[in-house]
């Protein structure tokens, strides 16, 4: 089945550092890639939705500036999250949207920590 | 707009013993309708999905969830759970614009006690 490969599952990183996470489908093409945040015992809030070869669409009050994601590839889409504060702290999953049947494949998700 | 309610916050089961966990949309078509399942820092994991036909759908794990228009339900079964059904479980509702984003209700912790 469909496989979305996400790294790295857990990062610490120091405040005002960024902090890139990956997110690659192993064996299809994912033209749409969703990126989620989730905090402790909490639900998944939706950030941004990618599409392959252009600019991310952000959820109302996500800032774009801060939650930088490129999809540059069918494969490949990346969040960076810039001047990492300790608020930042958060569980980050990505989605793939697999074919036009609206079947979708999640990552394992990023456990980051900003100290 | 959308939206996907799950009025239960947690559930402590007994191992053999039956489970349904409830779920409620608000959606002015026919929504599309997912239940997932996730384990301790881990990601999501598919069991079903309700798209049109057969409200009673069958996924893994010996889930099923029935699709009840009348009363804008989802519910989310199984017969008999076994200790590693433990884990935080979530419906979710497709949103009608061309992306398909999902929304996410608040989830519903399973315990499963011996």
């Amino acid at each position: 089945g469909a496989v979305v490969s996400q790294h790295p599952s857990r990062v610490i990183c120091k405040s005002g550092t960024s902090v890139k996470i990956e997110c690659r489908s192993l064996d299809f093409q994912a033209t749409t890639m969703f990126w989620y945040r989730q905090f402790p015992k909490q639900s998944l809030m939706l950030m941004a939705t990618s599409n392959e070869g252009s600019k991310a669409t952000y959820e109302q009050g996500v800032e774009k500036d801060k939650f930088l994601i490129n999809h540059a590839s069918l494969t490949l889409s990346t969040l960076t999250v810039t001047s990492a504060h300790p608020e930042d702290s958060s569980f980050y999953i990505c989605s793939a949207r697999v074919g036009s049947s609206y079947g979708y494949t999640f990552g394992s998700g990023t456990r980051l920590t900003v100290v | 707009a959308q939206s996907v309610t799950q009025p239960d916050i947690h559930i402590t089961v007994s191992e053999g013993a039956s489970l349904e966990l409830r779920c409620n949309y608000s959606y002015g078509a026919t929504p599309y309708l997912f239940w997932y399942v996730q384990s301790p820092g881990q990601g999501l994991q598919l069991l079903l999905k309700y798209f049109s036909g057969d409200t009673l759908v069958q996924g893994i794990k010996g889930f099923e969830a029935e699709f009840k228009r009348s009363q804008s339900s989802f519910n989310l079964r199984k017969p008999s759970v076994h200790w590693s059904d433990a884990a935080e479980y979530f419906c979710a509702v497709m949103t009608t614009d061309s992306w398909g984003k999902l929304q996410f209700g608040a989830g519903t912790q399973v315990v499963v006690t011996p």
